[in-house]
């Protein structure tokens, strides 16, 4: 069984700051997909990451695949309340479409 | 595009009572859908994968007998939880796996429905 730990669980931290998500797997990915989900509706789709050493920016958020494609990092510069959020790291096996999740990350952003 | 329906967004039902669930993907075929079930801030658990044309697969410890899945066609796929109890109150999300590339399958999720059991 494949799992992905995330962390940290919840981050509260104030408009301006920057933070940083983290998920550490034992196992390999072939891809892993970060998404944001707002309280009531279904994840959204931030950004996948195929490649080892991978780096993609999404405006003012970093992401980051491993070398090794076991591990994942969200970084957020200067965070705006609209930011706020549940962050989901999800990696696909390489033997099927299954997405493992982490446990999430509650992020609020106070103005 | 990959745009995920789901209907309806939210249902309230007396216990005993049987909901269906509706996933559709509105501008791709998914010939892969997922079904997945959320509580309050916590993460998504994987429910079943959905085949078109085939029986779901079901993950450990989830009674098929009870959330029946029917994947009819590329573009749709149900979920009905039968003889509903309080404990099945939850909010259901489904996913459909949009092929990019050879190499790339990304699921793209629905927005979610809110089942209350009374």
């Amino acid at each position: 069984t494949q799992l992905l730990e995330q962390s940290p669980q919840f981050l509260s931290i104030q408009e301006g700051e920057n933070l940083t998500v983290y998920c550490n797997s034992s196992s390999v990915f072939s891809s892993l997909q970060w998404y944001r989900q707002e309280p009531g509706e279904g994840p959204v789709l931030l950004v996948t990451v195929v490649t080892g050493g991978e780096v993609k920016k999404l405006k003012r958020l970093t992401f980051q695949f491993g070398d090794a494609r076991k591990d994942s990092s969200l970084h957020i510069t200067a965070a705006q309340p609209g930011d706020t959020g549940l962050y989901l790291c999800a990696g696909e096996g390489s033997s099927n479409y299954k997405l493992t999740f982490g446990k999430g990350t509650l992020l609020t952003v106070n103005p | 595009g990959a745009v995920v329906s789901q209907h309806p967004s939210r249902v309230i039902c007396k216990s005993g009572t049987s909901v269906k669930i509706e996933c559709r993907s509105l501008d791709f075929q998914a010939t892969t859908m997922f079904w997945y079930r959320q509580f309050p801030k916590q993460s998504l658990m994987l429910m079943a994968t959905s085949n078109e044309g085939s029986k779901a697969t079901y993950e450990q410890g989830v009674e098929k007998d009870k959330f029946l899945i029917n994947h009819a066609s590329l573009t749709l796929s149900t979920l009905t939880v039968t003889s509903a109890h309080p404990e099945d109150s939850s909010f259901y999300i489904c996913s459909a796996s949009h092929r990019l590339s050879l190499s790339q399958d990304t699921q793209y999720f629905g927005p979610g429905t809110r089942l209350t059991v009374l």
